[in-house]
């Protein structure tokens, strides 16, 4: 079975600190997406970063970037600099034909 | 330049009354997803369309069916709303390799918020 486990249901940073959101899945799979989705409060879910599992250079996008351990199976993401409109529910998900999600993290930044 | 398109935002319908929501897309992915979303739960999918071929996941309940005419618009009939399937209903796209299988990053849209009185 394909899981995706997010084991901190809520996170809390101060504004231009940096915080790190965990992920860690299991999958048989050799080739496969990894994703972090961030989705506001009643707004719509965007795409933040992706990783392709055969890319051993983690992948970053501006201030966003991702510690990709593929032997653990672990998938962080580190927002550094944080701003107010970071607050979100972010998920991490897999993709191997399908999109399984995590449970969610909540990012409170504090002003 | 909006890629997903769901109408209506927010839909109010009664117990037991059919009811449509819609999704289309400017993207011309092959494939296109429902998903249901209850407060702070991640998406659960619902089905997808893999062009026009139809895939159901297992735990979907009889009560809801999709439809797609044609690239651009997926449909999600909902026959008989319970007060349970109140929630965000998320429309996605995603564009699948037809030569490898590869599954590529999905795009989704802004969602419709169903009420069920």
């Amino acid at each position: 079975a394909q899981t995706v486990t997010q084991s901190q249901p809520e996170m809390s940073v101060q504004e231009a600190e940096t915080v790190t959101l965990s992920c860690t899945y299991d999958t048989s799979e050799s080739d496969y997406y990894l994703f972090w989705y961030k989705q506001p409060p009643s707004r719509q879910m965007i795409l933040v970063i992706r990783q392709e599992a055969y890319k051993q250079q983690n992948a970053t996008e501006n201030r966003f970037s991702v510690n990709f351990q593929k032997a653990a199976k672990s998938f962080s993401l580190k927002i550094s600099d944080s701003q107010l409109g970071d607050a979100a529910m972010y998920f991490c998900a897999l993709n191997t034909g399908k999109l399984i999600f995590g449970q969610g993290t909540t990012l409170q930044v504090k002003p | 330049d909006a890629m997903v398109i769901q109408n209506p935002r927010y839909q109010v319908t009664q117990f037991g009354k059919p009811v449509t929501l819609s999704c289309s897309q400017t993207l011309n992915h092959n494939v296109m997803y429902w998903y249901q979303q209850k407060s702070s739960q991640a998406p659960k999918l619902l089905f997808h369309y893999y062009d026009k071929d139809f895939n159901n996941e297992a735990d979907t309940p009889d009560n809801f069916q999709s439809r797609r005419p044609n690239t651009s618009f997926c449909f999600l009939d909902i026959r008989s709303p319970g007060l349970g399937d109140a929630a965000m209903y998320l429309c996605a796209t995603s564009r699948v390799s037809r030569t490898s299988g590869s599954s590529y990053e999905q795009y989704f849209g802004p969602g419709t918020r169903l009420t069920v009185t």
